[in-house]
């Protein structure tokens, strides 16, 4: 199994261009999230997917939209990129409801700047 | 919603000592507590978790304790090795809702040879 897949790995864009990341898992988890990770913040939480077809905002969704037409897949788009955007986006996944594993399983990581 | 501190930002140990990480939570209705450990450039991995209904886990040289009326847990590390050195998240969630991770804002541990 690969896990929680990403891509692509870096990126570079100019401000106001858009860009879209794609996170893909194989492991039939039901919940999907994704982060940005800036230095000194942790692990912030910008949309999560609790199943297919459906998404929700988190902690900073704004300037982010995401997508989840497939259940293993979660994509996660940037409309009108600006400096405060760049950042490393982790994509993670984990299983829901009737196991006991709370665990969630991160992707690789995007890193992406914005110039 | 919960907000979740971590200390300290930094943390310097020698080889063989003990290190210690400490968060606070805010919600009371929290009851999963797992850390994370990411190496420089990878990805957060799963060290350890500890359900509210236990106050202590341990596995191997790391253990978690928590502290449900003060709002508190810690990730202890005994005999730091240099592999140890990394970031450390603690995280708080709630198991029977959407498994939404809050996060401190991370310890760096480096282990001196």
């Amino acid at each position: 199994n690969a896990g929680v897949t990403q891509t692509p790995k870096f990126r570079v864009l100019k401000t106001g261009q858009s860009m879209t990341l794609l996170c893909a898992q194989d492991m039939n988890h039901e919940y999907m999230y994704w982060y940005r990770q800036d230095p000194g913040m942790g692990l912030r939480l910008i949309h999560y997917s609790v199943g297919e077809g459906t998404t929700a905002k988190g902690e900073v969704p704004d300037g982010y939209n995401v997508s989840r037409l497939k259940k293993q897949n979660f994509l996660l788009g940037l409309e009108s990129a600006a400096p405060s955007q760049t950042s490393v986006y982790f994509c993670a996944s984990s299983y829901f409801p009737s196991g006991r594993d709370r665990e969630q399983y991160f992707g690789p990581g995007t890193r992406l700047t914005v110039t | 919603g919960e907000n979740v501190e971590q200390h300290p930002s930094t943390l310097s140990v020698q080889e063989g000592d003990s290190a210690v990480i400490k968060c606070t939570y805010s919600d009371s209705a929290s009851n999963y507590f797992p850390w994370y450990k990411q190496e420089l450039g990878k990805r957060p991995q799963l060290i350890i978790d500890i359900r509210s209904n236990v106050g202590e886990k341990k596995d191997q040289r790391i253990a978690v304790t928590l502290n449900k009326t003060a709002k508190h847990f810690s990730l202890h590390i005994t005999e730091t090795q240099p592999e140890d050195s990394a970031v450390y998240f603690c995280a708080a969630s709630e198991l029977s809702g959407v498994n939404k991770f809050y996060f401190g804002s991370g310890t760096k541990l480096n282990v001196k040879p």
